[in-house]
């Protein structure tokens, strides 16, 4: 079965551009979640979608961050402006709510470098 | 509030014996679950064995083994038989099982495994 994916893999921007991640979940899975990874801040959770609605967003960090989830299988999370502080690998990972383990999976991350 | 601590920024081991590597963890909730997760240089976050806290018997999935010790609220991986594909980032994380937060997994710093030939 497929993972979750990500695209790109990889991105390198100039400050002040728009900066759009996308992710596809793991077919049947009903949850998903967007983390940003640092060295200074390790692993964040940004925001987390259930059943394709916005649960919580406590994690974005100001409103240059948004994300939506259209459907079911692809969400977004855009940056704009982007801004060199924005550097970091972005995460997006999904899981079965109705599992007792409700394991994330990640997909392989995007490297975002804003210069 | 929920806390993960891995002790252990680094850690080596010899090709062919076995690791443990530390979690202890803090929460009031009496159901959570525990997770470990493996990050290899090239970055993707792999993940390896989950143990609930109502579980009977210690996890285990293949060389990877959970040591979980309810009263020391302790989660400590063990590898057995290391290879040199072992080596990368390991990660432990929990998630409170009830109240309104019960999809949040919180992270531990990371203990970098180096699995020296």
């Amino acid at each position: 079965d497929a993972g979750v994916i990500q695209s790109p893999r990889h991105e390198v921007t100039e400050m002040g551009q728009e900066v759009t991640l996308r992710c596809k979940p793991i077919s049947g899975h009903n949850s998903l979640f967007w983390y940003r990874q640092t060295m200074m801040r390790g692993l964040e959770l940004l925001i987390y979608f259930n059943n394709n609605v916005p649960i919580d967003d406590s994690g974005m960090p100001e409103d240059r961050f948004s994300a939506k989830m259209p459907n079911a299988s692809f969400s977004t999370l855009k940056i704009q402006p982007s801004e060199p502080r924005d550097s970091a690998v972005y995460f997006c990972a999904s899981s079965r709510r109705d599992r007792t383990t409700d394991t994330q999976y990640f997909g392989p991350g995007t490297r975002l470098t804003v210069l | 509030a929920q806390k993960i601590t891995q002790t252990q920024p680094g850690m080596f081991v010899q090709e062919k014996e076995a690791v443990t590597l530390d979690c202890t963890y803090d929460t009031s909730d009496p159901s959570y679950g525990l997770f470990w997760y493996k990050q290899p240089s090239s970055g993707e976050m792999i993940f390896l064995i989950y143990q609930g806290s109502y579980d009977q018997q210690n996890a285990t999935e293949g060389r990877y083994s959970l040591n979980f010790q309810k009263a020391r609220k302790s989660a400590n991986l063990v590898i057995s038989a290391s290879q040199l594909g072992d080596s990368a980032m390991y990660f432990c994380a929990m998630r409170d099982q009830s109240g309104g937060s019960n999809y949040k997994l919180t992270f531990g710093k990371g203990t970098l495994l180096t699995v020296n030939p």
